[in-house]
């Protein structure tokens, strides 16, 4: 079974620039999660879907942070624009979806480094 | 925000020897997840326990959940160099309408020496 892929997996910019990562999830699961992992740090979450639709954003910096998920399958993050703090490792996850929560299933990340 | 904290932050033991780590954590929860992350493989999910269960095994690994006390362990026996890694608690919350995502907490970095 093909896991959770991400693109890009490195991604160099400047600051105020601005940057999407695409996640495309385990084939058959309805929920899809992107985190954000500080150096050091423990994934924090930013943003929940349940198919297409947004389940929970409250720690999305939405002036600067946007994500879709239009079919309910890829997604997309977006920063614009970008400031130094963004740095990190951007994970998206996926999980079934159904009755209780379980497992999440992470793909390998892309690391952003804002300059 | 950071639900808890792992405990110790950092532990190095030899190779064959059992390594404990502790979680602790601030809110109710519908079940406790560990995970590993090296820089190889990303983060991979080793075990669930939910909140109504204790004690669950998995091979070399054992966690247990006291709720009343907030707090997890995770014990990995006969350590192998291949266990090096940081290992992360992870909570899922009660209820929340289908919101589900997962807080973290600092992590541990187990180092196996050889």
């Amino acid at each position: 079974e093909a896991g959770v892929a991400q693109s890009p997996r490195y991604k160099i910019i400047e600051k105020r620039q601005s940057v999407a990562f695409w996640c495309n999830p385990i084939s058959g699961h309805a929920t899809l999660y992107w985190y954000q992992q500080i150096l050091g740090q423990g994934p924090k979450l930013l943003i929940q879907f349940q198919n297409n639709g947004v389940v929970d954003d409250s720690q999305l910096p939405k002036d600067r942070f946007s994500a879709e998920r239009l079919k309910g399958v890829d997604s997309t993050l977006k920063i614009q624009p970008a400031k130094l703090e963004d740095s990190a490792v951007y994970l998206c996850a996926s999980s079934l979806g159904r009755g209780p929560p379980g497992t999440q299933y992470f793909g390998p990340g892309t690391r952003l480094t804002v300059l | 925000s950071q639900q808890g904290e792992e405990d110790p932050q950092a532990l190095s033991i030899q190779e064959g020897e059992n390594a404990t780590m502790n979680c602790s954590y601030k809110t109710s929860i519908n079940n406790l997840q560990w995970y590993r992350q090296n820089s190889g493989r990303g983060l991979v999910h080793l075990i669930l326990i939910r909140s109504n269960e204790r004690e669950k095994h998995s091979g070399r690994l054992r966690v247990t959940l006291d709720t009343s006390k907030k707090s997890s362990s995770l014990l990995i026996t006969a350590s192998r160099a291949a266990d090096t890694a940081s290992y992360f608690c992870a909570t899922a919350p009660l209820g929340g309408g289908g919101a589900d995502g997962l807080t973290f907490g600092k992590g541990t970095h187990l180092i196996i020496q050889p």
